[in-house]
This record gives C-alpha cells, structure tokens and sequence, in this order.
C-alpha cells in the first residue's frame, strides 16, 4: 500500500497571499492527483500531476491560480495562489497503489491540508 | 459527462440495524470502475472497495456487501449489524480508469447511535 503524508495538515491564511502544500509518498508513482474538497461537498479533482511534464487540469481550474509541481516520482506541490475565502477547502492528494487484497490496486489518499482563508 | 448521484444526504440508524447507502451513476464508457470510500469524522478517506464494469458479482467483505446492477446502473452499498464506528460518511465514486480520475458522488452521512 501506499503511504501519502501532506504538510502542512491545517493552516489559516490571509486573502491575497498564497498556500503551498507538499505531498510526499512513500513509493514511486507515476501520476499523482490534486483534489479539493470544500467544506460539507464532495471531493472535486483539480489535476493530474505527472513528472517530468505540466500538470493536466481539471475543468474550472487553471495553472495560474493552482500551479503544480512534480520534481520527482515521490514528491508534488500544489500552490493556492491569491488565496480568497472562497478558496477555504481541504486540499488532498492521491495515488494509485497496490492494496493489501494481492494484485487489487486502490486509490489512496492523503489526509488532507485543511485550509482557512481569513 | 460522467455523473454520480447519491440521493441519500444523511441516513440514522440504531446500532444493530442494517443500512443501504444507493448509487446511481451515469457513463457513456463501456469501460469503467466504481469506488466506494469512507470519510469518517477524522477527515481521512479509506478506500472500500473498486469495481469494474465487468464484473456484476455481488461483493461481501465482512458486515460490507456491495449490489453491482448495471441494467439500472446502481451500485449500492449495504452494512450489515451497523455500529457506532461506522459513523461517517460514505462516497461513491466512478471513473473510466482503473484508478486516478474519480468522479464523486455527494457523499451520504451514516450516523448510527447506541
């Protein structure tokens, strides 16, 4: 199984500034997922970050306000640039991996950066 | 355009009590796989179960069971003998590959009380 930490798990913000969270996973992977959930909705995939390539986003999310980095096959950033309150979310990242039922691959995910823009 | 309802917002049960959690998905791809996750009030999400379009067989996973229908194209979600860690809620999820790009559903609210 995969391993996924984020950091920060939680930050308050101010509008106007901008919120970079990292994801770490604990085997190399090819695509790894941005996602954001906002408060009391479901999770909405924002982009697909590959590595050594652009990010491929979701519709209704653009690089400028959501840039994304994938340096190598372990790591991404996402960047919440010219944070709004309307940006408040939690922030997951996700990856495929091998589960504990043999050749099953599941969907894993981090725990979230929860994010609050005053 | 791939969609995901799930009608149910939030569903109370006493604990011991059995509870359905319904998925209805919608999909133009023949080819395709539905999750179901749990979110519990942590805020973490498991994975529970990926199902391909292929495969209409019925799944038990201890109090879990899932019912794949593709002729009404549901995908429900049955706990047997709820309890009070079962408290959460649970999302279903669709996407035309095996694992990456999910759709979500609007997630249902199990709260189960002693």
């Amino acid at each position: 199984s995969a391993v996924i930490s984020q950091k920060p798990s939680r930050d308050i913000c101010q509008r106007g500034t901008s919120l970079t969270i990292q994801c770490q996973v604990d085997s190399q992977v090819t695509m790894m997922f941005w996602y954001r959930q906002q408060p009391g909705q479901s999770l909405t995939l924002i982009a697909t970050a590959n590595q050594g390539s652009e990010a491929t986003y979701e519709s209704g999310f653009v690089i400028d306000k959501f840039p994304i980095s994938r340096p190598n096959l372990t790591f991404s950033t996402l960047t919440v640039s010219n944070l709004s309150p309307e940006d408040s979310s939690i922030y997951l990242c996700s990856v495929e991996g091998r589960g504990g039922s043999g050749s099953y691959n599941e969907q894993f995910f981090g725990p979230g950066t929860r994010l609050t823009v005053l | 355009a791939q969609k995901v309802t799930q009608a149910q917002t939030e569903i109370s049960v006493v604990e011991k009590e059995d509870v359905t959690l319904d998925c209805v998905y919608e999909t133009r791809d023949t080819t395709y796989y539905l999750f179901w996750y749990k979110q519990p009030p942590s805020g973490e999400l498991v994975f529970l179960i990926r199902r391909n379009s292929f495969d209409e067989q019925n799944e038990i996973s201890g109090r879990y069971s899932w019912n794949f229908q593709k002729s009404t194209s549901s995908f429900n979600f049955t706990i047997t003998a709820s309890q009070v860690v079962d408290s959460a809620v649970y999302f279903c999820a669709l996407s035309e590959y095996s694992w990456g790009k999910l759709q979500f559903g609007a997630g249902t609210q199990v709260v189960v009380t002693p």
